[in-house]
């Protein structure tokens, strides 16, 4: 059984700080990576993608990996009120680019 | 490009009736999935195609759900007789090609889907 965990929150940070997300997967074959942020009411929209050990930046955004720990995190700095949505986890197997969503952690920044 | 486009964005039936959700791929992604969301179940793959041929419905819930695609350019998803247990958001996503490490899923608006 193919699984996505992530805390399901909410995770309340103030406006300024660092927002942490964590994302645990169990398929050890697994090679892709993503978030997705999705605001109430609205689809999912990709944000960062990842597929080696290490750090990947973009901007505001930093994905980490560790497969050796099946685990992913994205970081967020300097949290802003407009960053409060849900933060998806989703990882990658077979060959269809078939996703397994965790149940998502819903992020609110607060001013 | 006009990304995923899914019709209709709001449907409310009886149940027993038949729903039928249609969606258009990004031109040229030659994947297509169609997602259900709820708020117990989270973001659940019903099936999804590669190049017009379905791959994977596991996760098509019951003999109520069918789906296709006859091209390239047009899916749709068929629940028949309906239930008030299917009422979801269903997105529809697309994918520019298969077996690609790391490939991203563009997702269309959704449909929210009320059944009385």
């Amino acid at each position: 059984q193919k699984e996505v965990e992530q805390n399901s929150g909410p995770l309340s940070v103030p406006e300024g700080a660092i927002a942490s997300l964590n994302c645990t997967y169990s398929d050890r074959g697994s090679q892709s990576f993503f978030w997705y942020r999705q605001y109430s009411g609205k689809s999912p929209e990709l944000i960062m993608s990842i597929y080696s050990n290490g750090d990947k930046e973009d901007g505001r955004f930093t994905a980490q990996l560790n497969k050796a720990s099946q685990y992913v995190s994205l970081l967020i700095r300097d949290s802003q009120p407009s960053d409060s949505a849900t933060y998806l986890c989703a990882v990658m197997w077979g060959g269809y680019n078939k996703l397994i969503f965790g149940a998502g952690t819903r992020l609110a920044v607060h001013p | 490009d006009a990304g995923v486009i899914q019709s209709p964005r709001h449907e409310v039936t009886e149940m027993g009736q038949e729903v039928t959700l249609r969606c258009k791929p990004i031109s040229g992604h030659n994947s297509l999935f169609w997602y259900r969301q709820t708020m117990m179940r989270g973001l659940e793959l019903l099936i999804y195609f590669n190049n017009n041929v379905p791959i994977d419905d596991s996760g098509m819930p019951e003999d109520r759900f069918s789906a296709k695609m006859p091209n390239a350019s047009f899916s749709t998803l068929k629940i028949q007789p309906s239930e008030p247990r299917d009422s979801a958001v269903y997105f529809c996503a697309s994918s520019p090609r298969q077996g690609a490490e790391g490939e991203t899923q563009y997702f269309g608006p959704g449909t929210r889907l009320l059944v009385l």
